[in-house]
């Protein structure tokens, strides 16, 4: 069965610092990717994807995530973190035609 | 529509009575997905519909939750006689594949009270 794994419940960063989100992932195939992240009182909106190529895949805000086959992992991070990425970031994975999620990762950055 | 819709927004309800929450999705979206999150946790997934058949019902947590969808657009997920653990965010998503992810709406906040 497919699984998604984020390790830390939070994550503390100093505004200016580099960031990374971990993600861990268990499932048959090549998997399919993605992050996501959610604001206080929104819903969830979509980050980046992983599907062929690249290890290194770039999205929205900066953020961008390396896809790692051996230690399937795939963390997010950024070079530098801003007070505005603070917010909850989901990793998911797919599996025939539906999305798993990780339980969440709380970014705080602090001024 | 340019997104998902989803409706109400906010929905307060007394334990025991019946509630329908609706989702409209992205035109073209053959794929709708129903989530549920409690208290900023993690996605719990309830229900996946292709079209307007439902090939997975497994999350649904209890005969209480029942959903359709009509016309291969707007999905309603109904909860009858509701109990204080169905408060959460009902979040519904659409995709054209998964490859593309999904578009998700701002949820519906159910409190029960």
């Amino acid at each position: 069965a497919q699984s998604v794994a984020q390790p830390e419940d939070q994550v503390n960063v100093a505004e200016g610092n580099p960031l990374t989100v971990k993600c861990t992932y268990s499932v048959s195939g090549n998997p399919y990717l993605f992050w996501y992240v959610q604001y206080p009182n929104r819903g969830l909106q979509f980050l980046l994807k992983y599907i062929t190529g690249d290890n290194l895949v770039k999205g929205s805000y900066g953020f961008e995530a390396e896809f790692n086959k051996s230690q399937t992992s795939f963390h997010l991070k950024k070079p530098s973190a801003l007070v505005s990425d603070s917010a909850l970031y989901f990793c998911a994975v797919n599996y025939g035609n539906m999305l798993t999620f990780g339980g969440g990762t709380r970014l705080m950055v602090k001024p | 529509g340019a997104g998902v819709s989803q409706s109400p927004s906010n929905k307060v309800t007394e334990k025991g009575k019946d509630v329908e929450l609706r989702c409209d999705p992205i035109s073209g979206h053959t794929a709708l997905y129903w989530y549920r999150q409690s208290l900023g946790q993690g996605l719990e997934f309830l229900i996946y519909f292709q079209g307007n058949s439902a090939p997975d019902k497994s999350g649904l947590p209890s005969d209480r939750f029942s959903a359709e969808r009509t016309g291969g657009s707007v999905s309603t997920l109904t909860i009858q006689r509701t109990q204080q653990e169905d408060s959460a965010v009902y979040l519904c998503a659409s995709s054209r594949t998964v490859n593309y992810g999904y578009t998700f709406g701002s949820g519906t906040r159910l409190t029960v009270v």
